[in-house]
């Protein structure tokens, strides 16, 4: 079937702009998660989200981070005020309920200019 | 707090080669998952293994092999007979409380297989 998907596959941004990212995690699986992967921090958890439950936000790195998960499958990823630092691969997982192995999307490679 | 250690930041073998990739893993938590992924060079990554922390028992699965040690708080990733499509960055990974939920990932270990 098919799996993790996400968009864009690569996004140029100025210093200063806001960027959405999205997922599409596999049918059925209620658990959700974000990750980041840069040079410096390698993989970083940011955000977590299971069923309807309230969402884990303790990874993500500044209040310029939010997540949206709506209908319990697509979940957007926004970063206001992009900088610099905020330039990597941000990655999208999800499985089938808290506990199971996470199946993870191609990535959206993220660029601040 | 959780951690994961993988030392070995680069390793070279030549195909046919065994080769073990080492993981340590730090954690309060008497109930914790260990994982392990696969990152090719296409970037996706791809899931190998769940151990939970109560199953000690070696897994083997085709070429692959792991060895789960408690007492030394070791998790590590044996290939045997290596490939060249088996060249790829392997992370390591810890979920604690039991639930499996945020992943803490090891640094990678970046492996090459020269034909």
């Amino acid at each position: 079937g098919a799996g993790v998907s996400q968009s864009p596959s690569n996004k140029v941004t100025e210093k200063g702009k806001d960027v959405e990212l999205r997922c599409d995690p596999i049918s059925g699986h209620t658990a959700l998660y974000w990750y980041r992967q840069s040079l410096g921090q390698g993989l970083e958890f940011l955000i977590y989200f299971q069923g309807n439950s309230a969402p884990d936000k303790s990874g993500l790195p500044s209040d310029r981070f939010s997540a949206e998960r709506t209908g319990g499958s697509v979940s957007t990823l926004t970063i206001q005020r992009t900088q610099q630092e905020d330039s990597a691969v941000y990655l999208c997982a999800s499985s089938y309920y808290s506990g199971n192995e996470q199946y993870f999307g191609p990535g959206t490679r993220l660029t601040v200019t | 707090a959780q951690k994961v250690t993988q030392a070995q930041t680069e390793i070279s073998v030549v195909e046919k080669e065994d080769v073990t990739l080492d993981c340590v893993y730090e954690t309060r938590d008497t109930t914790y998952y260990l994982f392990w992924y696969k990152q090719p060079p296409s970037g996706e990554l791809v899931f190998l293994i769940r151990r939970n922390s109560f199953d000690e028992q070696n897994e083997i699965s085709g070429r692959y092999s792991w060895n789960f040690q408690k007492s030394t708080s070791s998790f590590n990733f044996t290939i045997t007979a290596s490939q060249v499509v088996d060249s790829a960055v392997y992370f390591c990974a810890l979920s604690e409380d039991g639930s499996a939920r945020q992943l803490t990932f090891g640094s990678g270990t970046q492996l090459t297989v020269l034909p």
